[in-house]
């Protein structure tokens, strides 16, 4: 059974960084890319990042180029969202998900992430 | 840059029929964009329903299919339950590594 568990998130203060961490089980995590999906409190679902199965490749949604980084340790069998300069917009709760084919099927509970003076 | 666009809100009677559609703000959805519709209640993860236009997720009933309706894609409800109350979105893939949501639709069943 698939099983994703996100970590990392909390309280921080405009401008700082925060890294997000991904524990996933229950399947080969080295053969499948694996998203970043957010949403702020009370509103829809925002797509964020992905990195291909093998790290080769990363796309990210335009308003968090150059400050988001997402990563990922196949040994480990951990994806990562570092996120720098975080901004009280980047309120949300941050899934990590897994793509099948050409879609995202499988879905953790989500880490909060608060920016916040 | 391209908006995915869904009924802000919808509402179905008990035992009822309801389509969802999820379109773009300029252009078509094909089976290429890989339409997905989600299902998600307050306070817990989304749950995938269909993937791939028309490919029900495990242990998703035969009640919800997916299909191309048209120029946008589509989430149909048969036989709609008091659970099935939820917010609805859809994801496309828009090519070059890029997913976008749509802004989802509040089912009511009443």
């Amino acid at each position: 059974q698939v099983q994703l568990v996100e970590s990392g998130g909390g309280v921080v203060q405009p401008g700082r960084s925060l890294r997000l961490s991904c524990a996933a089980s229950g399947f080969t995590f080295s053969n499948f890319g694996m998203h970043w999906v957010r949403q702020a409190p009370g509103k829809g679902l925002e797509w964020v990042a992905l990195i291909y199965y093998d790290g080769s490749k990363k796309y990210y949604t335009d308003s968090v180029k150059g400050r988001f980084t997402i990563s990922r340790d196949n040994s480990k069998n951990t994806l990562y969202l570092q996120m720098n300069s975080l901004r009280a917009e980047d309120t949300a709760l941050y899934y990590c998900a897994r793509l099948v084919g050409w879609s995202i099927v499988d879905w953790g509970q989500g880490t909060l992430v608060t920016v916040s003076s | 840059q391209t908006v995915v666009t869904q009924e802000p809100s919808f509402s179905v009677s008990p035992g009822g029929t309801v389509t969802l559609t999820c379109g773009l703000s300029s252009g078509s959805v094909s089976a290429t964009y890989y339409p997905t519709w989600y299902q998600q209640t307050p306070g817990q993860a989304p749950r995938t329903l269909i993937y791939s236009t028309n490919t029900r997720s495990s242990g998703v009933p035969d009640r919800f299919s997916g299909s191309i309706l048209g120029n946008k894609a589509a989430l149909t409800i048969t036989g709609a339950q008091a659970d099935d109350e939820s917010d609805y979105y859809c994801a496309l893939y828009m090519g070059s590594g890029i997913w976008v949501f749509g802004g989802g639709t509040k089912l009511t069943v009443l």
